[in-house]
């Protein structure tokens, strides 16, 4: 079985700053893929940013990076220069070469001017 | 760009109807799935289909069934629905199972 948790339910963060989101994961699986999701308020939830495993270089997406620590099962998503848009539910989630996609359980992040 | 589309964004039913949920995607994914999304748990796999007429139980299929006539439809039906059915549910289609999901818009469902 595989696990994604998200201890922060909601984070704040000020236009322009720096934000991150934690999330550690379980899985039993050698290859294995992460994945963090945007749900802005009442629209779609959206692909953020995709970590292969095997990968050891940190995926970025502009504004948007990840902190991949294997070793440790840490998956943390890093938002600079935060912009008011950017204020959504993100779920971190993890999927195993043939199996489903496992989310976390969310966590919301304010952005305040 | 991949449209998910779910037929209603809101729908509200009463405790014991047979509810269907549909969804229709456009870029001809091999996998489909259902999700129901509740505050401070997360999205829940209800079920997911990896062909057409093809399905597997996610973590939460009881009270739920599923159809897949189509690769492009996947329709969730509640059998009698329950109160305790009343949650958003989102669909998603993928390429591959490792390959990101693309969501629909999602159905507010309601049972009274």
């Amino acid at each position: 079985a595989q696990t994604v948790t998200q201890s922060q339910p909601e984070m704040s963060v000020q236009e322009a700053e720096t934000v991150t989101l934690s999330c550690t994961y379980d899985t039993s699986e050698s290859d294995y893929y992460l994945f963090w999701y945007k749900q802005p308020p009442s629209r779609q939830m959206i692909l953020v940013i995709r970590q292969e495993a095997y990968k050891q270089q940190n995926a970025t997406e502009n504004r948007f990076s990840v902190n991949f620590q294997k070793a440790a099962k840490s998956f943390s998503l890093k938002i600079s220069d935060s912009q008011l848009g950017d204020a959504a539910m993100y779920f971190c989630a993890l999927t195993g070469t043939a199996s489903k996609l496992t989310f976390g359980t969310g966590t919301r992040l304010q952005v305040t001017l | 760009d991949v449209k998910v589309t779910q037929s209603s964004r809101y729908l509200v039913k009463r405790t014991g109807e047979k509810v269907f949920l549909e969804c229709v995607q456009d870029m001809d994914h091999e996998n489909m799935f259902w999700y129901r999304q509740d505050p401070g748990l997360g999205l829940r796999l209800i079920y997911f289909s990896y062909d057409v007429k093809m399905k597997e139980k996610g973590d939460i299929p009881e009270g739920y069934s599923v159809s897949r006539e189509k690769k492009e439809r996947f329709s969730l039906i509640l059998e009698s629905a329950s109160t305790n059915q009343t949650s958003m549910y989102l669909c998603a289609s993928s390429l591959d199972l490792n390959q990101p999901q693309h969501f629909g818009d999602g159905t507010r469902l309601s049972i009274l």
